[in-house]
């Protein structure tokens, strides 16, 4: 089963909307990251989350891991066109060392 | 500053043929690095990861497989394609599991 889910699985919303995505596990997350892909290119590191209740702000993006370390969401305030792409969640895996694995992302389109 | 580079960016290889994607890192030592696999409509998936050279650990059975003939070189490579191996490819490099990972531009590869 996926460890990471992430809903909603896609998004459309108007230019200059509020809009939250959102990334829960299955087990207690040590570290947390968002990343944010544009359409066939790469990773674009966004934030990364360790302690229960941080949040953290980039520009008009804010993410927040919850207190028991089970679920993410990332707001994002006044969306704009360049906001558009695919929005990823990713944890270490501890239990495995080296791993990481992703969530199962969310695509965001915004209308201008 | 560190980067990294993939090449090709884009690949189009008929079934059965050999696959060569290159990956390089600059500006640190010793990294950790990744080779992960985007198919169309699903998350990201980590097909090989590496802490040293001649290091190579496999986290998905298929027909392809990974070196790391120098520290900050990874090479994914296959002998023969299959179609379900289309899909876009990153490689990412990371100073250790607890750390944040650096991703590449990615390569686009179609087997028709």
């Amino acid at each position: 089963s996926q460890e990471l889910e992430q809903s909603p699985q896609s998004l459309i919303v108007q230019e200059g909307k509020n809009l939250t995505i959102n990334c829960t596990s299955s087990k207690t997350l040590y570290g947390l990251y968002w990343y944010k892909q544009k359409y066939g290119e790469g990773l674009i590191f966004l934030m990364m989350l360790q302690k229960g209740g941080e949040e953290k702000s980039h520009e008009k993006i804010t993410a927040k891991l919850d207190e028991k370390k089970q679920q993410s969401s990332l707001h994002i305030t006044a969306s704009q066109p360049s906001h558009a792409g695919i929005y990823l969640c990713g944890a270490d895996r501890l239990d495995t060392g080296n791993q990481f694995y992703f969530g199962t992302g969310t695509s965001l389109t915004v209308i201008p | 500053s560190q980067t990294i580079h993939q090449w090709p960016a884009t690949l189009v290889q008929p079934v059965g043929s050999p696959l060569s994607l290159e990956c390089t890192v600059e500006g640190t030592s010793n990294p950790n690095l990744y080779w992960y696999r985007q198919a169309a409509g699903r998350g990201l998936q980590l097909l090989f990861y590496s802490v040293g050279i001649g290091q190579i650990s496999s986290e998905v059975p298929q027909n392809l497989s990974a070196s790391r003939p120098q520290d900050r070189q990874f090479i994914l490579s296959s002998k023969k394609l299959l179609l379900s191996d289309s899909g876009f490819y990153l490689c990412a490099w990371g100073l250790g599991p607890k750390y944040t990972q650096y991703f590449g531009p990615g390569t686009r590869l179609t087997v028709l």
